[in-house]
């Protein structure tokens, strides 16, 4: 019954590849997150999504494209990886955007690696 | 826009001393602080939030004060145990969405 789950884990794959990751939250919640964590740790914000409409959306490459198909879904597609794009993605979701909806919940991450 | 600092970025402490997180703010507005553990290998987990009509919450071991005026909030953690090491994240939530500080690293030395 896990609350927010991302597929896959571990993605390893060539420079230049397309690939996906997935995010699915069954807490009912409205608001969806993709975080972009780094070899430093820090977190930063890439997409939000509240039901199913972009509200958030940060300086981040054009090769990077979320896709929210249903509320509790929100997927990550990335085309032509760099090494650069290397690091942990993150997907979270939060009850909504109104006061007392802001806390956000963590998926286990997705580690990529682009050799 | 909203800037979260945080320091230290590295904190070493012996086990069942305390420890202090410090986080600061620049927008006013804010008025929503979680904090987040994260463990090695997993997604930041909430440990304990305070809200901007609140000067002080604890929960067991855990406690955060916030001080409005100074912009300025802190994360105590009293008699440190092996399991509290982790990276902690402090966040200021504007506008309903969360500006990160950088993550300070504790360490529980035996």
């Amino acid at each position: 019954d896990t609350a927010v789950s991302q597929t896959p884990k571990y993605l390893v794959t060539q420079m230049g590849n397309d690939k996906s990751i997935k995010c699915e939250q069954n807490l009912g919640h409205d608001t969806m997150y993709w975080y972009k964590q780094d070899s430093k740790k820090f977190l930063k914000i890439m997409f939000s999504y509240n039901n199913k409409e972009l509200i958030i959306n940060e300086t981040v490459p054009n090769r990077f494209s979320p896709k929210s198909p249903d509320k509790a879904h929100l997927n990550l597609h990335i085309n032509s990886l760099e090494l650069g794009d290397s690091a942990v993605y993150f997907c979270a979701s939060s009850p909504g955007l109104t006061k007392s909806q802001e806390t956000q919940y963590f998926g286990p991450g997705t580690r990529l690696l682009v050799l | 826009g909203e800037n979260v600092e945080q320091h230290p970025s590295t904190l070493s402490v012996q086990e069942g001393d305390s420890a202090v997180i410090k986080c600061t703010y620049s927008d006013s507005a804010s008025n929503y602080f979680p904090w987040y553990k994260q463990e090695l290998g997993k997604g930041p987990q909430l440990i304990i939030d305070i809200r901007s009509n609140v000067g002080e919450k604890k929960d067991q071991r855990i406690a955060v004060t916030l001080n409005k005026t100074a912009k300025h909030f802190s994360l105590h953690i009293t008699e440190t145990q092996p399991e509290d090491s982790a990276v902690y994240f402090c966040a200021a939530s504007l506008n309903y969405q969360l500006i990160w500080g950088a993550g300070t690293k504790l360490i529980i030395k035996p």
